[in-house]
């Protein structure tokens, strides 16, 4: 079943500010939004946006999320060390009868 | 506090099955869907199946149907994972997830996950 599309890596340096992308398609991205999910090296997933621009508590507002068309974004504001870390997309996919995740962008601060 | 336990990973041969569980607490556990996510080592996120909340409902990726059956049991808080014929490619860290239910849903809390290894 097909993913959604990410950057493999993107680095920046601290302070900066990181967009980072998801490619889908009318069936998932563009029909849906997407959800964003952080991952540190060695722990489990946690939801950074949901709805295209929701946080949960406890996240950072320096983490905000947008689509357009079926591309979904992940803007990352003032950069720090703790946000080195994979980030993957997620949604449903309404062809598939599935959920689909993007295949992940890993983030370096320098 | 939401939390969610995995168990049952294990080293296991080729065309072997093996069960896995995942306890939920701190939340009403039948009015959510779940859903079992996996990641082999060193690679990304991959949605294995999900149930609704009543078990009325499951869907799977295509790479497990057949194999795989997820299920659940309210009384006991508890999602479960019946994985049969299993394959090299099978072997991955499992999650268990909860769906918020919202539309689009979303992931909104992860147990820490059970390796399944798959080998001879």
């Amino acid at each position: 079943q097909a993913g959604l599309t990410q950057p493999p890596s993107v680095s920046k340096d601290l302070r900066q500010t990181a967009t980072l992308t998801c490619t889908g398609n009318s069936n998932n991205v563009g029909k849906e939004g997407a959800a964003w999910l952080q991952q540190h090296q060695g722990h489990p997933p946690k939801l950074l946006s949901y709805r295209n621009n929701n946080r949960p508590s406890g996240i950072s507002e320096r983490f905000s999320a947008s689509r357009s068309g079926n591309t979904a974004s992940l803007t990352i504001t003032g950069l720090q060390p703790e946000d080195e870390a994979d980030y993957y997309c997620s949604t449903w996919d309404s062809s598939l009868d599935a959920y689909v995740f993007g295949t992940g962008t890993k983030v370096t601060v320098l | 506090e939401v939390q969610l336990v995995e168990s049952g990973g294990d080293l296991v041969q080729p065309e072997g099955s093996l069960r896995l569980s995942c306890a939920a607490s701190g939340f009403t556990f039948s009015n959510y869907w779940m859903s079992w996510v996996r990641q082999a080592p060193g690679k990304g996120l991959e949605w294995v199946a999900d149930i609704k909340g009543d078990g009325s409902k499951k869907y799977y990726v295509d790479s497990v149907k057949g194999r795989f059956t997820i299920s659940r049991d309210n009384a006991k808080n508890s999602l479960y994972m019946q994985m049969n014929s299993l394959r090299a490619e099978d072997t991955a860290l499992y999650f268990c997830a909860r769906d918020d239910g919202a539309s689009p849903s979303a992931f909104d809390f992860w147990g820490q996950g059970t390796l399944v290894t798959v080998s001879s």
